[in-house]
């Protein structure tokens, strides 16, 4: 069964700062990727996602990320946060085989401080 | 143009009472997924719907949730005798479900049901 991990729980930032959170998973074959973010208040909402192609995608609000086959990772970054990204983010995937369910990390809680 | 709606957006009942849980699809998308997030998680697969089929059930943790989505749009999650650890927000998401493309459809989701069962 596939899993995904996200190693940094709770994140405190200052604006400005650059930012990376970690996600790494555990599947052989072929994967897809999403990056889900979940202001305050709010449903989840898509951040970006990875199908095939150029491992770096870039999605909305600054954010990028970047996929290495190599280390089962799918890393986001942000070079400059704003106080305005304080909200949790959740790493996704599903086995790229025709199974649709999303597996989910656990999340991380990223808080910028003014 | 309208997102995914969920129905009600709490539900507080009591231990060994019936639920009802509803999802309203974005327009047209045809795919359609229940998942449930516990505190501090990240959410979890229940079923997946394509057209008015359950196409994977694989996460239903047992045989008193059920779904259905007898038309292909609305789909309802109900839950029998419910217990205390059902408590949870219940997220509905939808996609397109667009033939020749099942691997790379985007997920949307809705705001959730906060079900509390006491």
């Amino acid at each position: 069964a596939q899993s995904v991990s996200q190693h940094n729980h709770h994140v405190i930032l200052s604006e400005a700062a650059s930012l990376e959170l970690g996600c790494n998973y555990s599947y052989g074959g072929t994967v897809n990727l999403f990056w889900y973010v979940q202001y305050p208040g709010q449903h989840l909402q898509l951040l970006l996602k990875y199908f095939s192609g150029d491992p770096l995608v870039k999605g909305i609000k600054g954010f990028e990320a970047e996929f290495i086959k190599s280390k089962f990772s799918f890393n986001l970054r942000k070079p400059s946060v704003q106080w305005s990204d304080t909200a949790e983010y959740f790493c996704a995937v599903n086995a790229g085989t025709g199974r649709r369910a999303l597996t989910f990390g656990s999340g991380t809680r990223l808080q910028v401080q003014p | 143009g309208a997102g995914v709606s969920q129905t009600p957006s709490n539900k507080v009942t009591e231990k060994g009472k019936y639920v009802e849980l509803r999802c309203d699809p974005i327009s047209g998308h045809t795919a359609l997924y229940w998942y449930r997030q516990s505190l501090g998680q990240g959410p979890e697969f229940l079923i997946y719907f394509q057209g008015t089929g359950a196409a994977d059930d694989s996460g239903l943790p047992n045989d008193r949730f059920f779904a259905v989505r007898p038309e292909g749009s609305v789909s309802t999650l109900k839950i029998q005798r419910t217990e205390r650890g059902d408590s949870a927000m219940y997220l509905c998401a939808s996609s397109s479900g667009t033939s020749g493309t099942l691997d790379t459809d985007t997920q949307y989701f809705g705001p959730g049901t906060r079900l509390t069962v006491l």
